[in-house]
């Protein structure tokens, strides 16, 4: 059963950039395609983007100019870095393994494993 | 993208009886092609990360008890809890996967009466 856990600060100042990692454990990276997904408190969920091993990515329109999603194999990692961020940044922060499907020309996913989470606020 | 509308907001049931939560789809998630509905179904308790509970629409996950049933195909889905337990509050999400960005709904709680 694979294992996922996010870490990294979970303080940030507005306008500075969010840097978290995911480190896999359990199972190989490779293979697989990776989201980060997130949370503000007691709001829904939002997916922010995915990696494949390969490097291959993706993001949410909605936040495409401000995400990048990077990859380690050989640390068995992923990271995702969020920059310009705001209090509408505010939230737990996922990661999480997707299903792939190729849809209409890119990957759709449902998402049967998850980290824990980690809170990330940004505040001064 | 596909705007996902879940109702109710919450909803509160006596132990053993029935709970019942609607998703709507903006445009329909039903893909021709493979003759499939690309919606599932997260159950996430206080505290913890969404735990996939139906994919497909209506395909329990393995371990999934069978009381969770879902249904509903196109735009309109739902997912029924027949009897409700304890142990089944939390926040109910529905999520599509039919094109990108997937998207989910807001969430429905629920609680016992």
């Amino acid at each position: 059963q694979v294992q996922l856990q996010e870490s990294g600060p979970g303080l940030v100042k507005p306008s500075e950039t969010l840097s978290l990692s995911c480190s896999v454990s359990g199972g190989s990276i490779s293979g697989h395609y990776w989201s980060w997904i997130r949370q503000p408190p007691g709001k829904g969920l939002e997916w922010i983007g995915y990696i494949y091993y390969s490097g291959r990515t993706n993001y949410n329109p909605s936040l495409k100019s401000r995400v990048t999603i990077s990859v380690d194999t050989s640390k068995n990692q992923f990271s995702l870095r969020l920059s310009s961020v705001t209090s509408a940044d505010t939230a737990v922060y996922y990661c999480a393994r997707g299903e792939p499907f190729l849809m209409f020309g890119d990957y759709t996913f449902w998402f049967d494993s998850w980290g824990q989470g980690t809170l990330v606020t940004v505040s001064s | 993208d596909i705007v996902m509308t879940q109702s109710p907001d919450s909803l509160a049931v006596s132990l053993g009886e029935r709970a019942t939560i609607h998703c709507k789809s903006s445009q329909s998630v039903f893909y021709t092609s493979s003759n499939n509905d690309y919606l599932a179904w997260y159950q996430q308790k206080p505290g913890q990360p969404p735990k996939l509970l139906i994919s497909w629409a209506s395909t329990r996950e393995s371990g999934v008890p069978a009381r969770f049933i879902g249904s509903g195909s196109g735009t309109a889905f739902t997912l029924t809890i027949s009897s409700l337990q304890a142990e089944d509050v939390a926040v109910y999400y529905c999520q599509q996967y039919y094109t990108t960005p997937q998207t989910f709904g807001q969430g429905t709680k629920v609680e016992i009466k």
